[in-house]
């Protein structure tokens, strides 16, 4: 396994678009998270799961944001009627337990709504 | 509330300068973990360290050294002959205790760009 891989790497929508993103974290990694990183701006927390349960989710993930992990191993990240305020770095992050030991990241997808 | 501040938007040195990226951090909790992620142009965020907060021995690793300081509530970072290939968005993070269901998410500050010059 060589990592957090995170699919696609860019993505150039319009606005009103739904857009899906892919994670696929270390296949021993029950943790599973989401960040948005802004221009300028270090990554800020949205959503994790552990196994397929998602156990908390950020005050940023608005209605339109859903997030999924439906077997315990890869997790889908959905946005609907973008807007471009989505405009950001998606990253994925995966942990083998407690997050203390240290995440390791994907290396992101990159969303410009237009 | 937890909060991490890298009062230092950007730094430029020239190769072979020693460099230090400063990272203060602000949490209720007694049990907590400090991290330092390199973001090269590529995007990816790279693990370099994580410290607890009773561990407070300074650490090196080759050209990185940290100096974790608990009265100060400081964690830095210095990269001793810095070269080119250092050049990257450099991140301190910060997390709550393990155990009891915590999500133990990292706190981000807003990072250092380091840009090192030939």
């Amino acid at each position: 396994d060589t990592g957090v891989s995170q699919d696609p790497r860019h993505k150039i929508t319009k606005r009103g678009q739904n857009v899906t993103f892919r994670c696929d974290p270390i296949s021993e990694h029950n943790r599973l998270y989401w960040y948005r990183q802004t221009l300028g701006q270090g990554p800020e927390f949205l959503t994790y799961f552990q196994n397929e349960a998602q156990l908390e989710k950020s005050r940023l993930l608005s209605d339109r944001f859903s997030a999924e992990r439906p077997k315990g191993s890869f997790s889908t990240l959905e946005i609907q009627r973008t807007e471009q305020g989505d405009s950001a770095m998606y990253l994925c992050a995966s942990s083998p337990g407690q997050a203390t030991y240290g995440y390791t990241f994907g290396s992101g997808t990159r969303l410009t709504v237009v | 509330a937890q909060k991490v501040t890298q009062a230092q938007t950007e730094i430029s040195v020239v190769e072979k300068e020693d460099v230090t990226l400063d990272c203060v951090y602000e949490t209720r909790d007694t049990t907590y973990y400090l991290f330092w992620y390199k973001q090269p142009p590529s995007g990816e965020l790279v693990f370099l360290i994580r410290r607890n907060s009773f561990d407070e021995q300074n650490e090196i690793s080759g050209r990185y050294s940290w100096n974790f300081q608990k009265s100060t509530s400081s964690f830095n970072f210095t990269i001793t002959a810095s070269q080119v290939v250092d050049s990257a968005v450099y991140f301190c993070a910060l997390s709550g205790p393990p155990g009891g269901g915590a999500t133990n998410k990292l706190i981000f500050g807003t990072g250092t760009l380091l840009a090192v010059q030939p």
